[in-house]
């Protein structure tokens, strides 16, 4: 069976310093892996997705996450956050690439202090 | 539309009454989503719409809980007798599918900005 755990219900970082959103899963076979992201009164948007093509996947807004499999992980980083960075974000898996069976993680609130 | 359109955004309504969400997702697409999310947990699949096809109900939580998509387009979901655990956001997605297996870009959900439920 796929889960996902995110490690961090809240995370804080100062604008302009490295933001890193940590995710681990669980799956059976190897993983199609996304991140999403939500504003604030906004449905969610992918940030980024993982779909074997490379380990490390580049997404929007200069956020990018790297596939380990000796770790199961599939972290989300920044190299220099930014105040419109303050979202939810949410790490997601699937193990069948079908979209009816994506299971998503608990969520870790970003917030960026100036 | 541009996008995944939801309403109400915000429903309070009496434990016991019965609540309506509607979903208007992006034309075209043929794939719609229900998912929930409570507070303090990740999004919970409630149901899968995919064409013309028989929906997949394997995540509503009882039979209080009901879906239908008219049309292929507008989809409701109905919440009878509403208890307090019931309180959420509930989010709608969609998505154009594609060759079967495959995630590809355009076969990626697109989310509306959910309807928040406060059941009193």
């Amino acid at each position: 069976a796929q889960s996902v755990t995110q490690l961090g219900s809240h995370v804080s970082v100062s604008e302009g310093a490295l933001v890193l959103l940590r995710c681990n899963y669980s799956s059976s076979v190897p993983p199609y892996l996304f991140w999403y992201v939500q504003y604030p009164n906004q449905g969610l948007q992918l940030l980024l997705k993982y779909t074997s093509a490379a380990t490390l996947v580049k997404g929007i807004n200069g956020f990018e996450a790297e596939f380990k499999k000796s770790e199961t992980s599939f972290h989300l980083t920044k190299p220099s956050a930014h105040m419109s960075d303050a979202a939810e974000y949410f790490c997601a898996v699937s193990e069948s690439g079908s979209a009816r069976q994506l299971t998503f993680g608990s969520g870790t609130q970003l917030t960026v202090l100036p | 539309g541009a996008g995944v359109s939801q309403s109400p955004s915000n429903k309070v309504t009496e434990k016991g009454k019965d609540v309506e969400l509607r979903c208007d997702p992006i034309s075209g697409h043929t794939a719609l989503y229900w998912y929930r999310q409570s507070l303090g947990q990740g999004l919970e699949f409630l149901i899968y719409f995919q064409g013309n096809s028989a929906p997949d109900k394997s995540g509503l939580p009882s039979d209080r809980f009901s879906a239908e998509r008219t049309g292929g387009s507008v989809s409701t979901l109905t919440i009878q007798r509403t208890q307090q655990e019931d309180s959420a956001v509930y989010l709608c997605a969609s998505s154009q599918t594609l060759a079967r297996g495959l995630f590809s870009g355009a076969n990626v959900l697109t989310f509306g900005a959910g309807s928040r439920l406060t059941v009193l």
